[in-house]
């Protein structure tokens, strides 16, 4: 069993939907939680950043964490299709010196 | 978000020669840095962990003499590909972070192609 567990997808939407991604985990020891977003040939953008359980909002993009469950989940609403792109999930804590560990990435592709 | 400079962007080298590729932190200290390799439609693959002034920790599998890297300031790792080989062409990216359990920022990330 993987560490992080995340649905390649691809996932289509139509414009001004809106997108929910997770990923699941099985190492409890996880503390810090992020996710990214990446296009094509560039480096991966940092979106948002959650310590422990709880929700953190920042314009159309919300981050859920859900510890107890071991299960995490990135909203975006009133999608664009310039938020199309891969979105990975990655997390870090105690275990393994905090080193990042990040799920397979979910391609999102938005239609216009 | 902070910045992390990765140069160059693309390299185009001969089989046998030595790449070296560049990842700075611009506006923070970043006492650990990570190198990554991607193959299309892949996910990340951490290849070593390097803090500043220390030996960098190498993934299992990663050839530690195939990629050196080096740390040797709070705001530049380096990573050479020594003696490239078609196979080693790929999507090399690199992040930093200032301290531990922080978030890391990435650099724009360096394709190198072998031929």
């Amino acid at each position: 069993q993987k560490e992080v567990e995340q649905d390649p997808g691809p996932l289509s939407v139509p414009e001004g939907a809106i997108v929910s991604l997770n990923c699941t985990y099985s190492n409890s020891a996880f503390q810090y939680f992020m996710w990214y977003r990446q296009y094509s040939r560039k480096g991966p953008e940092l979106l948002m950043y959650t310590y422990s359980s709880g929700n953190k909002e920042d314009g159309r993009f919300t981050a859920q964490v859900d510890k107890s469950s071991k299960y995490i989940s990135l909203f975006i609403r009133d999608s664009q299709p310039s938020d199309s792109a891969t979105y990975l999930c990655a997390m870090s804590g105690v275990a393994g010196g905090f080193k990042t560990i990040f799920g397979a990435g979910t391609r999102l592709f938005v239609k216009a | 978000g902070a910045v992390v400079s990765q140069h160059p962007s693309w390299v185009i080298c001969k089989s046998g020669t030595s790449v070296k590729i560049e990842c700075r932190s611009l506006d923070f200290q970043a006492t650990t840095m990570f190198w990554y390799r991607q193959f299309p439609k892949q996910s990340l693959m951490l290849m070593a962990t390097s803090n500043e002034g220390s030996k960098a920790t190498y993934e299992q599998g990663v050839e530690k003499d195939k990629f050196l890297i080096n740390h040797a300031s709070l705001t530049l790792s380096t990573l050479t590909v020594t003696s490239a080989h078609p196979e080693d062409s790929s999507f090399y990216i690199c992040s930093a972070r200032w301290g531990v359990g922080t978030e890391a920022f990435f650099g724009q990330g360096t394709r190198l192609t072998v031929v």
